[in-house]
């Protein structure tokens, strides 16, 4: 059964601090992302990888960074947290030409 | 920007009717359209694509493709209360064979006994 699966479910985290979400995938697809979901704004694109090391904006990237050092695994960084990044973070990967995401069970992040 | 916007909801219908979930998105260059849904606090999943004009059936799911007028939309015919989600329009960029992904607002659909 395929599966992706972030590292935490929930997490509550301070203004400033730098939180790491994780996101590991058992696929061996080439393509990974990361997706905020807002209330109102349905999933936008913060940044996604198509192989190791190499990565590309999204539509919201401001705020965020990303890191692939091995094909499995893909991370987004908030340098320093901020209320406005309170949200759910999903991961997804596909393989190169399709169009089927695979979805981890999402992060729910929120910063007081 | 690239936009995906679809029908406002919330939508609600009685048990066996025929639901209506609509989309339209702005670049003209996209080839390929998926409808996602997303049970309440579960992360979506996919249950159809289209990649032509016309109709595409699979069970009570029919996916609709009009590129002329950058439309797409999805009919749950005999609606069942287990369709009660979200039920999320996306578009693949036409630009990247990346998988990128862009994604409607959602539409919350009740399936009401």
């Amino acid at each position: 059964d395929v599966k992706v699966t972030q590292s935490s479910r929930y997490l509550v985290k301070r203004t400033g601090e730098k939180v790491f979400l994780e996101c590991v995938q058992d696929m061996d697809h080439e393509n990974m992302f990361w997706y905020r979901q807002d209330p109102g704004l349905g999933l936008r694109l913060i940044y996604f990888s198509y192989d190791v090391k190499m990565k590309e904006k999204g539509d919201i990237p401001e705020g965020y960074s990303v890191s692939r050092e091995k094909k499995e695994r893909f991370s987004l960084i908030l340098e320093s947290a901020s209320t406005n990044q309170t949200s759910m973070y999903l991961c997804a990967s596909n393989a190169p030409g399709t169009g089927e995401l695979f979805f981890g069970e999402g992060s729910r992040l929120t910063v007081l | 920007q690239k936009e995906v916007e679809q029908n406002s909801g919330p939508l609600s219908v009685p048990e066996g009717a025929i639901a209506s979930l609509n989309c339209t998105y702005s670049d003209r260059g996209s080839q390929s359209f998926f409808w996602y849904r997303q049970y309440s606090g579960k992360s979506p999943e996919l249950i159809m694509f289209i990649y032509s004009n016309g109709d595409k059936e699979d069970g009570r799911f029919t996916a609709q493709l009009n590129k002329a007028s950058q439309y797409v939309s999805l009919l749950i015919r005999d609606s069942q209360p287990s369709d009660s989600a979200t039920y999320l329009c996306a578009v693949r960029d036409g630009g990247t064979s990346y998988g990128k992904l862009t994604f409607g607002q959602g539409t919350i659909l009740t399936v009401h006994p």
